[in-house]
Protein backbone atom coordinates (compact mmCIF):
# COMPACT_ATOMS: atom_id res chain seq x y z
CA UNK A 1 0.00 0.00 0.00
CA UNK A 2 0.74 3.13 -0.74
CA UNK A 3 1.27 5.52 2.52
CA UNK A 4 0.90 8.87 2.62
CA UNK A 5 2.23 10.91 5.48
CA UNK A 6 0.57 14.66 6.35
CA UNK A 7 1.76 17.57 8.34
CA UNK A 8 1.59 19.13 10.19
CA UNK A 9 -1.55 17.18 12.13
CA UNK A 10 -2.72 20.91 13.37
CA UNK A 11 -2.10 24.32 13.02
CA UNK A 12 -3.07 27.78 14.30
CA UNK A 13 -3.30 30.73 11.76
CA UNK A 14 -4.67 33.86 11.70
CA UNK A 15 -7.17 35.48 8.52
CA UNK A 16 -4.97 36.36 6.36
CA UNK A 17 -1.99 34.17 6.94
CA UNK A 18 -0.45 31.86 4.34
CA UNK A 19 -1.20 28.08 5.32
CA UNK A 20 0.75 25.45 3.65
CA UNK A 21 0.33 21.65 4.21
CA UNK A 22 2.30 18.79 2.94
CA UNK A 23 1.44 15.41 1.89
CA UNK A 24 4.92 12.92 1.51
CA UNK A 25 3.77 9.29 -0.59
CA UNK A 26 5.77 6.30 -0.03
CA UNK A 27 6.24 6.42 -3.70
CA UNK A 28 5.56 7.44 -7.19
CA UNK A 29 2.22 8.09 -7.21
CA UNK A 30 2.64 9.80 -10.64
CA UNK A 31 0.37 13.26 -9.82
CA UNK A 32 -2.39 11.48 -9.27
CA UNK A 33 -3.05 13.32 -5.63
CA UNK A 34 -6.18 14.76 -4.36
CA UNK A 35 -7.03 17.37 -1.65
CA UNK A 36 -9.78 17.43 0.02
CA UNK A 37 -11.68 19.91 2.52
CA UNK A 38 -13.92 18.98 5.44
CA UNK A 39 -15.65 21.17 7.67
CA UNK A 40 -17.20 19.39 10.84
CA UNK A 41 -20.40 17.39 10.50
CA UNK A 42 -20.09 17.82 6.56
CA UNK A 43 -18.71 15.65 3.39
CA UNK A 44 -15.63 16.40 2.33
CA UNK A 45 -15.45 18.35 -0.36
CA UNK A 46 -12.89 18.39 -3.53
CA UNK A 47 -10.11 21.25 -3.68
CA UNK A 48 -7.70 20.25 -5.52
CA UNK A 49 -7.38 17.22 -8.24
CA UNK A 50 -4.30 16.04 -10.37
CA UNK A 51 -1.97 17.93 -7.75
CA UNK A 52 -2.40 21.09 -9.10
CA UNK A 53 -5.91 21.19 -10.88
CA UNK A 54 -8.39 23.21 -8.95
CA UNK A 55 -11.97 21.79 -9.09
CA UNK A 56 -14.49 23.76 -10.05
CA UNK A 57 -16.00 26.83 -7.67
CA UNK A 58 -13.08 26.34 -5.79
CA UNK A 59 -11.44 29.67 -4.76
CA UNK A 60 -8.39 30.99 -6.65
CA UNK A 61 -6.25 31.26 -3.19
CA UNK A 62 -6.12 27.32 -3.50
CA UNK A 63 -3.32 25.85 -4.92
CA UNK A 64 -1.04 22.68 -5.17
CA UNK A 65 2.37 22.50 -5.94
CA UNK A 66 4.52 18.50 -6.62
CA UNK A 67 8.24 18.06 -5.95
CA UNK A 68 8.49 14.42 -6.26
CA UNK A 69 6.43 12.27 -3.89
CA UNK A 70 6.10 15.57 -1.96
CA UNK A 71 2.57 17.02 -2.41
CA UNK A 72 1.66 20.82 -1.41
CA UNK A 73 -1.52 22.51 -0.63
CA UNK A 74 -1.65 26.51 -0.10
CA UNK A 75 -3.86 28.97 1.11
CA UNK A 76 -2.22 32.24 -0.29
CA UNK A 77 -4.70 34.35 2.30
CA UNK A 78 -6.43 32.47 4.73
CA UNK A 79 -10.36 33.12 5.36
CA UNK A 80 -12.79 32.44 7.77
CA UNK A 81 -14.29 29.92 6.18
CA UNK A 82 -11.25 27.95 5.70
CA UNK A 83 -10.93 26.87 8.79
CA UNK A 84 -11.55 22.99 8.55
CA UNK A 85 -9.75 19.93 8.50
CA UNK A 86 -7.98 19.37 5.38
CA UNK A 87 -7.07 15.89 3.75
CA UNK A 88 -4.84 14.77 0.80
CA UNK A 89 -5.67 11.51 -1.05
CA UNK A 90 -3.65 9.22 -3.92
CA UNK A 91 -5.80 7.71 -6.39
CA UNK A 92 -2.48 6.01 -8.69
CA UNK A 93 -3.35 2.88 -7.20
CA UNK A 94 -5.18 1.10 -5.06
CA UNK A 95 -6.25 0.95 -2.30
CA UNK A 96 -6.22 4.53 -2.30
CA UNK A 97 -5.33 5.68 0.75
CA UNK A 98 -5.35 9.08 2.35
CA UNK A 99 -3.02 11.18 4.62
CA UNK A 100 -3.98 11.91 8.19
CA UNK A 101 -5.50 15.12 7.85
CA UNK A 102 -4.62 18.72 9.00
CA UNK A 103 -7.10 20.55 11.29
CA UNK A 104 -6.50 24.65 10.45
CA UNK A 105 -7.63 25.89 13.62
CA UNK A 106 -8.09 30.10 14.14
CA UNK A 107 -5.51 31.66 16.18
CA UNK B 1 -26.16 18.34 -11.04
CA UNK B 2 -25.27 15.32 -9.76
CA UNK B 3 -26.23 14.30 -6.26
CA UNK B 4 -25.75 11.27 -4.31
CA UNK B 5 -27.70 10.02 -0.75
CA UNK B 6 -26.21 7.21 1.28
CA UNK B 7 -29.20 5.49 2.99
CA UNK B 8 -29.12 2.11 5.23
CA UNK B 9 -30.14 1.37 9.02
CA UNK B 10 -27.72 3.25 11.61
CA UNK B 11 -27.68 0.57 13.85
CA UNK B 12 -26.13 -2.70 13.16
CA UNK B 13 -25.76 -5.66 16.19
CA UNK B 14 -22.36 -7.20 16.00
CA UNK B 15 -21.75 -10.00 13.76
CA UNK B 16 -24.39 -9.03 11.09
CA UNK B 17 -24.43 -7.53 7.98
CA UNK B 18 -24.15 -3.58 7.31
CA UNK B 19 -25.95 -2.81 3.86
CA UNK B 20 -26.35 0.74 2.54
CA UNK B 21 -27.82 2.06 -0.54
CA UNK B 22 -25.83 5.11 -2.64
CA UNK B 23 -28.91 7.39 -4.66
CA UNK B 24 -27.79 8.82 -7.51
CA UNK B 25 -29.88 11.73 -9.34
CA UNK B 26 -28.69 14.04 -11.62
CA UNK B 27 -26.90 11.21 -13.87
CA UNK B 28 -26.44 7.54 -14.40
CA UNK B 29 -24.15 5.27 -12.91
CA UNK B 30 -24.26 3.08 -15.95
CA UNK B 31 -22.70 6.47 -17.87
CA UNK B 32 -19.32 4.81 -18.95
CA UNK B 33 -16.02 5.77 -17.10
CA UNK B 34 -17.28 6.54 -14.02
CA UNK B 35 -16.07 4.87 -10.43
CA UNK B 36 -18.44 4.87 -8.06
CA UNK B 37 -16.88 4.48 -4.02
CA UNK B 38 -17.66 3.88 -0.90
CA UNK B 39 -15.45 5.38 2.10
CA UNK B 40 -15.94 5.44 5.65
CA UNK B 41 -14.66 7.73 8.69
CA UNK B 42 -14.53 6.33 12.24
CA UNK B 43 -15.91 8.87 15.03
CA UNK B 44 -13.23 11.50 15.31
CA UNK B 45 -11.02 10.09 12.58
CA UNK B 46 -9.60 10.12 9.44
CA UNK B 47 -10.52 8.43 5.84
CA UNK B 48 -10.63 5.13 5.30
CA UNK B 49 -11.35 3.72 1.15
CA UNK B 50 -13.67 0.85 0.99
CA UNK B 51 -14.28 -0.29 -2.38
CA UNK B 52 -15.09 1.15 -5.62
CA UNK B 53 -17.20 0.14 -8.64
CA UNK B 54 -16.56 0.91 -12.02
CA UNK B 55 -19.04 1.63 -14.65
CA UNK B 56 -17.55 -1.49 -16.33
CA UNK B 57 -18.32 -3.57 -13.27
CA UNK B 58 -15.12 -4.04 -12.28
CA UNK B 59 -14.44 -3.87 -8.41
CA UNK B 60 -11.99 -3.15 -6.30
CA UNK B 61 -11.86 -3.51 -2.41
CA UNK B 62 -9.27 -2.52 0.02
CA UNK B 63 -7.17 -5.45 1.37
CA UNK B 64 -7.73 -5.13 5.02
CA UNK B 65 -11.83 -5.41 4.27
CA UNK B 66 -12.13 -7.17 1.24
CA UNK B 67 -12.88 -10.31 2.67
CA UNK B 68 -15.81 -9.10 4.05
CA UNK B 69 -17.00 -6.72 1.75
CA UNK B 70 -19.15 -6.49 -1.32
CA UNK B 71 -20.24 -3.23 -3.68
CA UNK B 72 -23.10 -3.85 -6.36
CA UNK B 73 -25.24 -1.85 -9.05
CA UNK B 74 -28.79 -1.51 -9.64
CA UNK B 75 -28.70 -0.15 -12.77
CA UNK B 76 -32.74 -0.09 -12.61
CA UNK B 77 -32.99 2.32 -9.59
CA UNK B 78 -29.97 4.23 -10.44
CA UNK B 79 -28.59 3.28 -7.01
CA UNK B 80 -25.45 1.18 -6.02
CA UNK B 81 -24.86 -0.71 -2.56
CA UNK B 82 -22.74 -1.84 -0.18
CA UNK B 83 -22.56 -4.98 2.41
CA UNK B 84 -19.98 -5.34 5.08
CA UNK B 85 -20.28 -9.10 6.75
CA UNK B 86 -19.44 -9.48 10.54
CA UNK B 87 -19.31 -6.02 11.25
CA UNK B 88 -17.63 -5.44 14.62
CA UNK B 89 -17.52 -1.98 16.78
CA UNK B 90 -14.21 -1.21 14.64
CA UNK B 91 -17.13 -0.98 12.06
CA UNK B 92 -18.78 2.27 13.48
CA UNK B 93 -18.26 4.96 11.22
CA UNK B 94 -19.84 7.62 9.11
CA UNK B 95 -20.25 5.65 5.44
CA UNK B 96 -19.87 8.00 2.47
CA UNK B 97 -20.78 7.39 -0.95
CA UNK B 98 -18.73 9.27 -4.36
CA UNK B 99 -18.07 9.18 -7.97
CA UNK B 100 -14.77 9.49 -9.19
CA UNK B 101 -14.13 10.08 -12.99
CA UNK B 102 -10.81 9.03 -14.24
CA UNK B 103 -7.55 11.49 -13.21
CA UNK B 104 -10.11 13.18 -11.28
CA UNK B 105 -10.95 12.92 -7.26
CA UNK B 106 -13.79 12.04 -5.63
CA UNK B 107 -16.81 14.39 -6.25
CA UNK B 108 -19.19 14.48 -5.54
CA UNK B 109 -20.10 13.05 -1.96
CA UNK B 110 -23.28 11.90 -0.21
CA UNK B 111 -24.25 14.21 2.84
CA UNK B 112 -22.75 10.49 5.21
CA UNK B 113 -25.01 8.22 6.75
CA UNK B 114 -23.58 7.04 10.67
CA UNK B 115 -23.53 3.33 11.27
CA UNK B 116 -23.41 2.35 14.75
CA UNK B 117 -22.29 -1.41 15.66
CA UNK B 118 -23.54 -2.58 18.49
CA UNK B 119 -25.76 -4.97 20.64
Amino acid sequence: DIQMTQSPSSLSASIGDRVTITCRASQDIAGWLAWYQQKPEKAPRSLIYAASTLQSGVPSRFSGTTSGTDFTLTISSLQPEDFATYYCQQYNSYPLTFGGGTKVEIK
Amino acid sequence: QLQLRESGPGLVKPSETLSLTCTVSGGSISSGGYYWGWIRQPPGKGLDWIGTLHSSGSTFYNPSLKSRVTISADTSKNQFSLKVTSVSAADTAVYYCGRRAYGIAFDPWGQGTLVTVSS
